[in-house]
């Protein structure tokens, strides 16, 4: 069983340019969240996919985006990089069963810096 | 809102002792889980303990055990015999359901850098 992994590890952007975020969930899992987690800040909920469709979305702007594939590993895309985005993402996978006991398993998270 | 907070921005222990880390937090859901997790400097994200809602009895795993105050709103962590391999973040964080959807998020605290001293 493979855990979730998450490319690429680091990536620099200037502001205004755009960035695409990978995600592999879990095997087994059909449900990914994005968290948004700032420097010396908890993570943040930004969006969640389920079976491919949005479901679920935290108090961030239209210019973050989500793909969640057949497959159901997932994108994040951010357009309009501003210097705030400059974070790490982390990307976490669960069942989805719509239970509160479903456990999310947490990637090892991209670090993204916009200068 | 739901929120998490963690009062205690750094906090210090010396190798073999107890330390104990605070979080409370505010929900109108009847069912959630707590969780604490931990974050090293490779910065994945570990589970270190869950506690369910509806349980009374406080979680424990090995070293780590909780103290789960419902009516208080308060979910502290207790890491016995403190090993220099703890040294990490450790964040608070509840489930709540997703706004517009089916399934939970995770709302988490600010984080605790615990240091462990040999």
């Amino acid at each position: 069983e493979t855990g979730v992994t998450q490319s690429p590890t680091h990536l620099i952007k200037t502001r205004g340019q755009q960035v695409t975020l990978r995600c592999s969930s879990q095997s087994g899992h059909n449900t990914v969240s994005w968290y948004q987690q700032a420097l010396g800040q908890g993570p943040q909920f930004i969006f969640q996919y389920y079976r491919e469709e949005e479901n679920g979305r935290g108090n961030f702007p239209p210019r973050f985006s989500g793909l969640q594939f057949p497959n159901y590993s997932s994108e994040l895309n951010v357009n309009a990089l501003e210097l705030d985005d400059s974070a790490l993402y982390l990307c976490a996978s669960s069942l989805g069963s719509g239970r509160v006991r479903d456990e999310q398993f947490f990637g090892p998270g991209t670090r993204l810096t916009v200068l | 809102a739901q929120t998490v907070t963690q009062s205690q921005p750094e906090m210090s222990v010396q190798e073999a002792e107890t330390v104990t880390l605070s979080c409370t937090y505010d929900t109108s859901e009847n069912n959630y889980y707590l969780f604490w997790y931990k974050q090293p400097p490779s910065r994945q994200m570990i589970l270190v303990i869950r506690q369910e809602a509806y349980k009374q009895q406080n979680a424990t795993e090995n070293r780590f055990s909780v103290n789960f105050q419902k009516a208080a709103k308060s979910f502290s962590l207790k890491i016995s015999d403190s090993q220099l391999g703890d040294t990490a973040m450790y964040f608070c964080a509840s489930t709540n359901r997703n706004s517009g959807g089916s399934n939970y998020k995770l709302t988490f605290g600010k984080g605790t850098l615990l240091t462990v001293n040999p």
